[in-house]
């Protein structure tokens, strides 16, 4: 089982669209989370951390579930300019914060 | 401020052939990273430092050197070029007071053939 799992997608909806992520992560000594957007052949951009209480920034709304080992991260009224890839980023140890670790991503396209 | 920096944007190696990586920052952050991306993948951690004269390996170092000499830079060397280091390389810096969030620079795309 791969340390973090996401759909790869491409997830294509249409403006205004409800659409959301799910990310499992295999280590459940896991500490930290956070979703990460990148665009096309450009960097990675932090988006949001996750907590356990799960957190709301605007449209996005990340979710925390320890007991089945996942996050989510959903994004209501979806413009244009959410199209991207979407990384889940999961920090595994309760003793090292430096080493991340990256799902492979899920591409949105959010279409006029 | 700049943020992170990496230079160059492109390189074509031959299978043999060394370079480095260069990747500065200017925001005082003490902890850098490189990473690789291979395309469909997630990011991967090659090597990072937790500051000036201190480095460590991360997931898949083989094949890679780094060094940090100053808390700016942290070159990362690659000494005899193959087919599989074929990737796009990020580096990456956060504070040590600023919570985990990575600052990353716009990747360096190196091709080995």
């Amino acid at each position: 089982r791969k340390e973090v799992e996401q759909d790869p997608g491409p997830f294509n909806v249409p403006e205004g669209a409800t659409v959301a992520f799910n990310c499992t992560y295999s280590n459940s000594a896991s500490q930290s989370f956070f979703w990460y957007r990148q665009d096309c052949r450009k960097e990675p951009k932090l988006l949001m951390s996750v907590y356990s209480s799960g957190n709301e920034d605007g449209r996005f709304t990340a979710q925390l579930n320890r007991a089945s080992q996942y996050i989510s991260l959903l994004i209501r009224d979806s413009k244009l300019s959410d199209s991207a890839t979407y990384l889940c980023v999961v920090n595994p140890s309760p003793y090292n914060n430096n080493d991340m670790r990256f799902g492979a991503g899920t591409r949105l396209t959010v279409k006029p | 401020n700049a943020g992170v920096t990496q230079t160059p944007k492109f390189r074509i190696l031959k299978i043999g052939q060394s370079m480095t990586l260069q990747c500065t920052q200017d925001m005082n952050h003490n902890y850098m990273y490189w990473y690789r991306q291979d395309p469909g993948m997630g990011l991967k951690l090659i090597y990072y430092s937790v500051g000036a004269g201190i480095t460590d390996k991360g997931e898949v170092p083989n094949g890679y050197n780094v060094s940090r000499s100053t808390t700016e830079d942290f070159p990362l060397r690659l000494e005899l070029a193959a087919p599989s280091q074929t990737s796009v390389y990020f580096c990456a810096s956060r504070p040590v007071n600023g919570g985990e969030t990575q600052y990353f620079g716009p990747g360096t795309r190196l091709l080995v053939l």
